[in-house]
């Protein structure tokens, strides 16, 4: 089955440090997401991709995150430098965009960080 | 703007009991309306979807129908089982563009 691939699965890091999520949309997807999911907040929306081309980060902080697609299988999320504030399950998702209105997005299984 | 509303959780049902979890949403078009299911340590995946006005989505036994005049997407299960544990997301969509979640809602079955 196809699906959405994420690394690392899990990961603990130092105060300072930096962190760097991949992704592996699905192959033929033209749509990248990146969500965070907390306790507190839900899920939110940090950025979205379309045929690697950021459409919208707004809800990421710029001062130390970052988001990029290198190339169409490959989506990264950075965060330069790390704060426990940033401790979060973060996941990719991917989709298709087009005149299929049914049009449905995959998630990956998620990067659980734990800042400390 | 665009944006999803679903109620309040945690819901607690026991085995085989009828599962109602509403959804409401604001839209300024005609999006499609998906329900997502989170497993524990796993991903969002989607359970079912619905694209125009009238249609239901259906998988595993849950439905829900798309009511324009509503402006609702209320998920339901006649006989929920153990196995159906989960939080539930209901989502917005436009082309598969900007997807609007709501903040889920959690529900447990016990037997």
């Amino acid at each position: 089955d196809a699906r959405v691939t994420q690394t690392p699965r899990h990961k603990v890091t130092e105060m300072g440090q930096e962190v760097t999520m991949r992704c592996q949309p699905i192959l033929g997807h033209n749509t990248v997401f990146w969500y965070r999911q907390t306790m507190m907040q839900g899920l939110e929306l940090l950025a979205y991709f379309r045929n690697r081309a950021p459409l919208d980060d707004s809800g990421m902080p710029k001062d130390r995150f970052s988001a990029e697609m290198p190339d169409a299988t490959l989506a990264t999320l950075k965060i330069q430098p790390s704060e426990p504030r940033d401790s979060a399950v973060y996941f990719c998702a991917s989709g298709t965009q087009g005149a299929d209105s049914g049009n449905t997005i995959y998630f990956g299984e998620g990067s659980w960080l734990t800042v400390v | 703007g665009d944006s999803v509303t679903q109620m309040e959780g945690p819901v607690t049902l026991s085995e085989e009991a009828f599962l109602t979890i509403n959804c409401t949403y604001t839209a300024t078009g005609y999006p499609s309306l998906f329900w997502y299911v989170q497993y524990p340590g796993e991903g969002l995946q989607l359970l079912l979807k619905a694209t125009k006005a009238d249609d239901k989505g259906s998988n595993k036994g849950f439905e829900a129908t798309y009511r324009k005049e509503t402006t609702s997407f209320h998920l339901e299960k006649g006989s929920v089982q153990v196995s159906d544990s989960a939080v539930y997301f209901c989502a917005l969509s436009y082309l598969g563009n900007q997807f609007y979640f709501g903040t889920g809602t959690s529900l447990t079955v016990i037997p």
